[in-house]
């Protein structure tokens, strides 16, 4: 149980193009969802947390404006990278947390690959 | 707000050797604590969460941590590991009143034969 679906795996782009990434929970409702954000060999930095029928909330340092969150559903969030330029290229990973029957936790999607040429 | 220390980027280990890698954590409040491990090219797998209860806290493929309060410490342990275990591990914080969940820099676990 507490699966979440990340699509696309891998996505090329063209620089000053906008890529969409959708994550979704399979068989729970997540009120929240966390987008994570991951250079090579380096840990996972938090983007932004996502609320169900509210605005995300954003890290320091994160643009909103470039990093357009949407949490339209109980089990849908999607990240857009607006206008994507090269140093946007990293491995974006998105969580939901989960509650339920006394067990507390996360689950991740498998990541997406984004290279912006 | 959190924040979670590994001091150690990298670990290089002989084949059934004993390994600990360490973290420590910063929290105005209580936590939760996890350890997860990445493999090249994949997501995160769970290995083991500290949630409350008895602060020995046994995971997957034979690991364990303990959580140490008084040290803000909750190190990982492997008693003999193998080849297989090479790859990425992070310690994550979140904190009780939040629901954000804070990763570590990481530790890359090279075990060699």
């Amino acid at each position: 149980g507490a699966v979440v679906s990340q699509h696309p795996s891998r996505v090329i782009c063209k620089s000053g193009t906008s890529v969409k990434i959708e994550c979704r929970s399979l068989d729970f409702q997540a009120t929240t969802m966390f987008w994570y954000r991951q250079f090579p060999k380096q840990s996972l930095m938090l983007m932004a947390t996502s609320n169900e029928g509210s605005k995300a909330t954003y890290e320091q340092g994160v643009e909103k404006d470039k990093f357009l969150i949407n949490h339209a559903s109980l089990t849908l969030s999607t990240l857009t990278v607006t206008s994507a330029h090269p140093e946007d290229s990293s491995f974006y990973i998105c969580s939901a947390s989960f509650t339920g029957a006394g067990i507390y936790g996360y689950t991740f999607g498998s990541g997406t690959r984004l290279t912006v040429v | 707000a959190q924040s979670v220390t590994q001091l150690d980027s990298q670990v290089p280990v002989f084949e059934e050797a004993p390994v600990e890698l360490r973290c420590n954590y910063s929290s105005s409040v209580s936590v939760y604590l996890f350890w997860y491990v990445q493999y090249p090219n994949q997501g995160l797998q769970l290995l083991l969460k500290y949630l409350s209860g008895s602060t020995l806290v046994k995971g997957i493929n034979g690991f364990e941590a303990e959580f140490n309060k008084s040290q803000t410490s909750f190190h990982l342990r492997k008693p003999s590991v193998h080849i297989s275990d090479t790859a990425e591990y992070f310690c994550a914080v979140s904190e009780r009143n939040t629901d954000k969940l804070i990763f570590g820099t990481g530790t890359r676990l090279q075990v060699f034969p």
